[in-house]
């Protein structure tokens, strides 16, 4: 009973350098979302993807790629860490249907630091 | 306008009173309404969707009102244990999920 698993939990990198965030989600939902979250912001989205193989801006898409290849993963990828980048992502999913969309569900998050 | 607006607070209330926090939305084609509940450092979670005729669910009960594009949540009894941010999320059905900055909320023994 996974949920929503998000790979690493916190990682340390250092200016221009990439990286791969990963969620999996093993419910079958189709909307999976990227976040971050910075103290007095509060969420804001990243990227979302309304199904395999698809994939749009959110808010704050500046600076990170993301790649749906599987249903069942969402990767978020950082091709040149820059400081400003250092914060808490969280990736989540849920059921939609062009009337409404249910809850959505969360990873537990991943603690970003980029020095 | 920002999408999805909340007074961030801190409301800072003694054990056992009641609390009411309101959200406004801008997108009026919005379909879905929900709170989560956010501990310091943890991720989001469900508090309770909130549907046009309203719902209670034990100490909390959700409104919502689409003439004014806000909804509500209302804490009564508070406990200790309720302390935490409470974000306001909206939808618009085929739209992502868009939240609210937060508010914080203290329960004080």
């Amino acid at each position: 009973n996974a949920g929503v698993t998000q790979t690493p939990k916190f990682r340390v990198l250092k200016t221009g350098q990439s990286m791969t965030l990963l969620c999996a989600q093993d419910m079958n939902h189709e909307y999976m979302y990227w976040y971050r979250q910075d103290p007095g912001m509060g969420l804001r989205l990243i990227h979302y993807s309304v199904g395999e193989g698809t994939t749009a801006k959110g808010e704050v898409p500046d600076g990170y790629n993301v790649s749906r290849l599987k249903k069942q993963n969402f990767l978020l990828g950082l091709e040149s860490a820059a400081p400003s980048q250092t914060s808490v992502y969280f990736c989540a999913s849920s059921i939609s249907t062009v009337l409404r969309t249910t809850e959505a569900f969360f990873g537990q998050g991943t603690r970003l630091t980029v020095v | 306008r920002k999408e999805v607006e909340q007074d961030p607070g801190p409301f800072n209330v003694p054990e056992g009173a009641t609390v009411a926090f309101n959200c406004t939305y801008s997108n009026s084609a919005s379909q879905s309404f929900f709170w989560y509940r956010q501990d310091c450092r943890k991720e989001p979670k469900l508090l309770m969707s909130v549907y046009s005729s309203g719902n209670e669910d034990g100490r909390f009960t959700a409104q919502l009102n689409r003439a004014s594009q806000y909804i509500s949540l209302l804490i009564r009894d508070s406990k200790l244990s309720d302390s935490a941010t409470y974000l306001c999320v909206v939808s618009g059905g085929n739209t992502p999920l868009v939240f609210g900055k937060g508010t914080r909320l203290s329960v004080i023994a």
